[in-house]
């Protein structure tokens, strides 16, 4: 069964940094793309980045690029979101999944992040 | 970016009667290799989204086949068959044609 469990989320100040972990296990995590979706609350889904599957080519949405670093794991099955310069427009539910073109096919429970001071 | 512009807003149902579900792209979907990038997800009240059809018409794993998926390269339609009660949420399409990826803003589904 796939699973996976994000953490590292809460309160954090406007500025400041917050790293996300997703672990991930129930399938051979090195052989497949991850992104990052959020959902602010009471809003809609927004992609925030992807992945490819041995960690080489990374994609960012134009408003967290620069400021997040979305990397991996492989030999842990660890998915990472790095969130620097952080903004109260962050403010989300950070959700890990795994992708493919078969879409986002399996989402984790999700991680609140509060940025406010 | 690619708009996917999602209508109704919300859509009140009777048990065991139909549902559709419509979703525009700004853009077609569809690529070169034959394939039509859209996907439909359910977000449950309180849940994670989950994957509910790919590639437009595609059922995914343990989904019912009450669902189906169905367009053009610009026009997609998810329709719910003999809804139950259990299929109440927000759907949302999304396209993974070209990054960024980009979701509609959801339709709230609710049983009369």
């Amino acid at each position: 069964e796939v699973q996976l469990v994000e953490s590292g989320g809460g309160l954090v100040q406007p500025g400041r940094s917050m790293k996300l972990s997703c672990a991930a296990s129930g399938f051979t995590f090195s052989n497949y793309g991850m992104a990052w979706v959020r959902q602010a609350p009471t809003k809609g889904l927004e992609w925030v980045a992807t992945i490819s599957y041995d960690g080489s080519s990374t994609y960012y949405r134009d408003s967290v690029k620069g400021r997040f670093t979305i990397s991996r794991d492989n030999a842990k099955s660890t998915l990472y979101l790095q969130m620097n310069s952080l903004r109260s427009e962050d403010t989300a539910t950070y959700y890990c999944t795994k992708t493919g073109s078969s879409g986002f096919a399996y989402w984790g429970q999700g991680t609140l992040v509060t940025v406010s001071s | 970016d690619i708009v996917m512009t999602q209508a109704p807003l919300s859509v009140s149902v009777t048990p065991g009667e139909s549902a559709s579900i419509s979703c525009r792209s700004s853009k077609s979907l569809l690529h070169s290799n034959g394939i039509t990038y859209v996907y439909w997800y359910l977000q449950k009240p309180g849940k994670s989204p989950q994957l509910l059809i790919y590639r437009m018409s595609n059922l995914a794993s343990g989904v019912p086949d009450r669902f189906s998926g169905s367009g053009s390269e610009t026009d997609f339609t998810l329709k719910i068959s003999r809804v139950e009660a259990e299929d109440v949420g927000i759907y949302y399409c999304g396209q993974l044609l070209e990054n960024p990826l980009t979701f509609g803003s959801g339709t709230k589904l609710e049983i009369k």
